[in-house]
């Protein structure tokens, strides 16, 4: 059972590129969403989705994007890649019947914005 | 707005010392869940413990022990004799009771246990 996949775990980018970071669950989760953890900072949520053709925006969305096709896929976008976006990003995944209910991490995606 | 403060940014112990990393929490809710997660020096997120709002029992896991009080919305962790593995972030998270909610976090306690 691979859980929450997460990919790349890790990547440089350059001031403007773009760039998709993949994640993926097997455990047919309703529930994704997306976070960046910076020093001192915690955890904070980008963006979520409640279920397939559903997302909303978290506490900082600005400068990403995504997208929810298939239950399994809940890729975030980078339009144009900013410094202030360098972070660790952790997608999570939960089942749809409690909002108790674990939540499911990946492993994370370090992105360096140079 | 739910909110978590996890007033300790780092602490250092000896070995064998005991520990208590503090988490107060704000929320307008009446159903909630409270999680702790450490994240060690590999930097993946390791989910400990899970408590309803409505069940205030202490729990007890091994060196692992979770005081839950309402009255003071509190949710302390304490480590008793600490080991080296034991060094890592530690984060408090809060989740609404409505719906699906999503988990705000704390700003985690780093815990430096030296030999």
């Amino acid at each position: 059972n691979a859980g929450v996949t997460q990919t790349p775990k890790f990547q440089v980018l350059k001031t403007g590129q773009s760039m998709t970071l993949q994640c993926a669950q097997d455990m047919n989760h309703e529930y994704m969403s997306w976070y960046r953890q910076d020093p001192g900072m915690g955890l904070r949520l980008i963006h979520y989705s409640v279920g397939a053709g559903i997302t909303d925006q978290g506490e900082v969305p600005n400068g990403y994007n995504v997208s929810r096709s298939t239950t399994e896929d809940f890729p975030l976008r980078l339009l144009s890649a900013a410094p202030s976006q360098t972070s660790v990003y952790f997608c999570a995944s939960r089942p749809e019947t409690a909002s108790g209910n674990t939540i499911y991490f990946g492993e994370g995606s370090w992105l360096t914005v140079v | 707005a739910q909110k978590v403060t996890q007033a300790q940014t780092e602490i250092s112990v000896v070995e064998k010392e005991d520990v208590t990393l503090d988490c107060v929490y704000e929320t307008r809710d009446t159903t909630y869940y409270l999680f702790w997660y450490k994240q060690p020096p590999s930097g993946e997120l390791v989910f400990l413990i899970r408590r309803n709002s409505f069940d205030e029992q202490n729990e007890i896991s091994g060196r692992y022990s979770w005081n839950f009080q309402k009255s003071t919305s509190s949710f302390n962790f304490t480590i008793t004799a600490s080991q080296v593995v034991d060094s890592a972030v530690y984060f408090c998270a809060l989740s609404g009771g409505s719906g699906y909610s999503t988990l705000t976090f704390g700003k985690g306690t780093m815990l430096l246990v030296s030999p």
